[in-house]
């Protein structure tokens, strides 16, 4: 079946604009997780959803980032007064049940470019 | 705090065999992945441990030692599409995916 789905694939944005990035996970995989990496970097957890609700916020930059899931299925993840240093790649990832040894599968990412 | 550690860059020879290392701290363990993620790329599921010893897929094989807080990918007949970068995550007692910042494999012919 299909893979991941993000989508903008890039985004150039002003700074001080607000920006979302849409992530399409595998149909009935009920764990969704956002990261970010910045170029050579490693990734950066940002939020983890299980179902609709996110148990785990622990990893927002700041509260200018919010994420929510709707459906059990499409999650957007918005930016609001975006900064520079903000420019990454966001990549989606989901799995199956997370408390098992299921793998995340994740998407091709989002290129975020804040001028 | 958690810490996963790997190098930052290993370098070898198309052919060869290379073992790239990677060790934890972590609060809890529910197992170990390996991801293989080409530049420009996301990542892809290479490998999963949870009990010690080595699981052995093809050209890649990976080992754990849960006492040791210790983890190994080995890749053998390397070849040049091997270049990447290797990502190691453990997951820890929440059931999180803490991750290393990974190790780019360079492949010389």
């Amino acid at each position: 079946g299909a893979g991941v789905s993000q989508s903008p694939s890039n985004k150039v944005t002003e700074k001080g604009k607000d920006v979302e990035l849409r992530c399409d996970p595998i149909s009935g995989h009920t764990a969704l997780y956002w990261y970010r990496q910045s170029l050579g970097q490693g990734l950066e957890f940002l939020i983890y959803f299980q179902g609709n609700s996110a148990p785990d916020k622990s990893g927002l930059p700041s509260d200018r980032f919010s994420a929510e899931r709707t459906g059990g299925s499409v999650s957007t993840l918005t930016i609001q007064r975006t900064q520079q240093e903000d420019s990454a790649v966001y990549l989606c990832a989901s799995s199956l049940e997370p408390t098992l040894r299921y793998e995340q599968y994740f998407g091709p990412g989002t290129r975020l470019t804040v001028t | 705090g958690q810490n996963i550690d790997q190098p930052t860059e290993m370098t070898a020879t198309e052919g060869a065999i290379v073992q790239i290392n990677c060790t934890y701290q972590t609060s809890g363990f529910n197992g170990l992945f390996w991801y293989q993620q080409h530049a420009g790329e996301a990542p892809t599921f290479l490998s999963y441990n949870v009990l010690d010893g080595l699981e052995e897929k093809g050209r890649f094989s990976s080992f754990l030692s849960r006492s040791k807080g210790y983890s190994y990918l080995l890749l053998k007949e390397l070849q040049m599409k091997d270049s990447a970068s290797y990502l190691c995550a453990v997951r820890d007692s929440n059931y999180q995916l803490i991750w290393g910042a990974g190790t780019k494999l360079i492949i010389k012919p």
